[in-house]
């Protein structure tokens, strides 16, 4: 599977400020999606980032809150934008196997741990 | 209704047992599913992926009943290590990419 490293692992923030968390894949990838799990609750997804075009967002996420870049196959970054704390969360990437994208296995980064204060 | 509903456990389980839990879906159309073990403050890692009727990977069993829509994780031989939140997963009825995942069933193996 892909091997996927993401920047900051850890992160305090001050409300209102913006962070923008990095993902970075070994091999060239369609579709990359960036999920979000907040304390004691399962993942949520948030967008599904694909490369040369705009990322898709689901219910109850938007674009100006949470916006998205995708240079290339292998990369993505996340912003979170005009935090407050109840975006505090884990925020993880991942990305289909590209050898078994039929599947719809997803592999998961470590994940980026974000606190608001 | 949610479409991967999941028992949360835990289930404390002495080692060397067996412990097994479910974990329904709501779209009858799901092809495959798949079991993520998450540790704690870790990513979740693929555990399983079921696309007939089951799967089985040495202590690990996953079996699929598509006429009443659960999935099932057997685990057998239980091991300290085993303990950790089991999440159930299954492909969105929205698009192409999709997962779906349950809220967890966490596992704690006991000495």
């Amino acid at each position: 599977s892909a091997v996927i490293s993401q920047k900051p692992s850890r992160d305090i923030c001050q409300r209102g400020t913006s962070l923008t968390i990095q993902c970075q894949v070994d091999s060239q990838v369609t579709m990359m999606f960036w999920y979000r799990q907040q304390p004691g609750q399962s993942l949520t997804l948030i967008a599904t980032a694909n490369q040369g075009s705009e990322a898709t967002y689901e219910s109850g996420f938007v674009i100006d809150k949470f916006p998205i870049s995708r240079p290339n196959l292998t990369f993505s970054t996340l912003t979170v934008s005009n935090m407050s704390p109840e975006d505090s969360s884990i925020y993880l990437c991942s990305v289909e196997d590209p050898d078994r994208e039929a599947y719809n296995e997803q592999f998961f980064g470590p994940g980026t741990r974000l606190t608001v204060l | 209704r949610k479409e991967v509903e999941q028992d949360p456990g835990p289930f404390n389980v002495p080692e060397g047992a067996t412990v097994a839990f479910n974990c329904t879906y709501s779209n009858s159309a799901s092809q495959s599913f798949f079991w993520y073990r998450q540790d704690c403050r870790k990513e979740p890692k693929l555990l399983m992926s079921v696309y007939s009727s089951g799967n089985e990977d040495g202590r690990f069993t996953a079996q699929l009943n598509r006429a009443s829509q659960y999935i099932s994780l057997l685990i057998r031989d239980s091991k300290l290590s085993d303990s950790a939140t089991y999440l159930c997963v299954a492909p969105s009825t929205d698009s192409w990419g999709k997962l779906q995942f349950g809220a967890g069933t966490q596992v704690v193996v006991t000495p």
